[in-house]
């Protein structure tokens, strides 16, 4: 059973970089998946930020993109978002998740909150 | 990009009943979606994909229908666990896109 858990600052200030981190047990980043990052604001839906194969390649979501870097690293099976330039509105739980490429996101991280604030 | 719409955005029902929640796409996806639960304070759980595969461990009281442009979620007999925030998902194109969701709350 995979398990993915989410680590990073809980607060972060505006103009600065959100940086989180991914930890993967229960299987290993460098089988046939894509890893992704997802993440809801406080009492709204669901945005798809990007995923990473273990390969290095990435697709992002074309909203956030220009501020967006996802990256794997496999010696400790791990994956990690950046996120750059934050605003109030990025403010949100933010999760990880495996998927299939286009296939459904089966497993979750249990979220973690970043709120950007001075 | 793919725009989800839900319908209704929120639904009062009550133990046992039949619910139908209505997942439309803004252009066809052929049959790449998929169903969400999330309840407050958790991550998201995969109960539909394929728009009518089962995921392993749902109960069989969910079923998902539809190709094209329109999808159904429907709960046979509504338990008090599935009080919660139900999310379609588009993944046949990128950006991965979800619905804007459907609360279903108590009666």
């Amino acid at each position: 059973q995979v398990q993915l858990q989410e680590s990073g600052p809980g607060l972060v200030k505006p103009s600065g970089t959100l940086s989180l981190t991914c930890v993967v047990s229960g299987g290993s980043i460098s089988s046939s998946n894509w890893w992704s990052w997802v993440r809801q604001p406080p009492g709204k839906g669901l945005e798809w930020i990007g995923e990473i194969y273990h390969s290095g390649s990435t697709n992002y979501n074309p909203s956030l993109k220009s501020r967006v870097t996802i990256s794997v690293d496999k010696s400790k099976n791990q994956f990690s978002l950046k996120l750059s330039s934050v605003t109030a509105a990025d403010t949100a739980v933010y999760y990880c998740a495996k998927n299939g490429g286009y296939s459904p996101f089966d497993f979750w991280g249990q979220g973690t909150l970043v709120t950007v604030s001075s | 990009d793919i725009q989800l719409t839900q319908s209704p955005s929120f639904l009062s029902a009550s133990v046992g009943d039949r619910v139908t929640i209505t997942c439309r796409a803004s252009q066809g996806i052929s049959s790449y979606l998929a169903w969400y639960q999330q309840k407050p304070g958790k991550a998201p759980k995969l109960l539909i994909y394929a728009a009518s595969t089962l995921q392993s461990g749902v109960p069989s009281r969910f079923s998902g229908s539809g190709s094209g442009t329109e999808f159904t979620l429907t709960i046979s007999s509504l338990q008090p666990e599935d009080f919660a925030t139900y999310y379609c998902q588009q993944l046949n194109s990128y950006p991965f896109t979800f619905g804007p969701g459907t609360k279903v709350d108590i009666k």
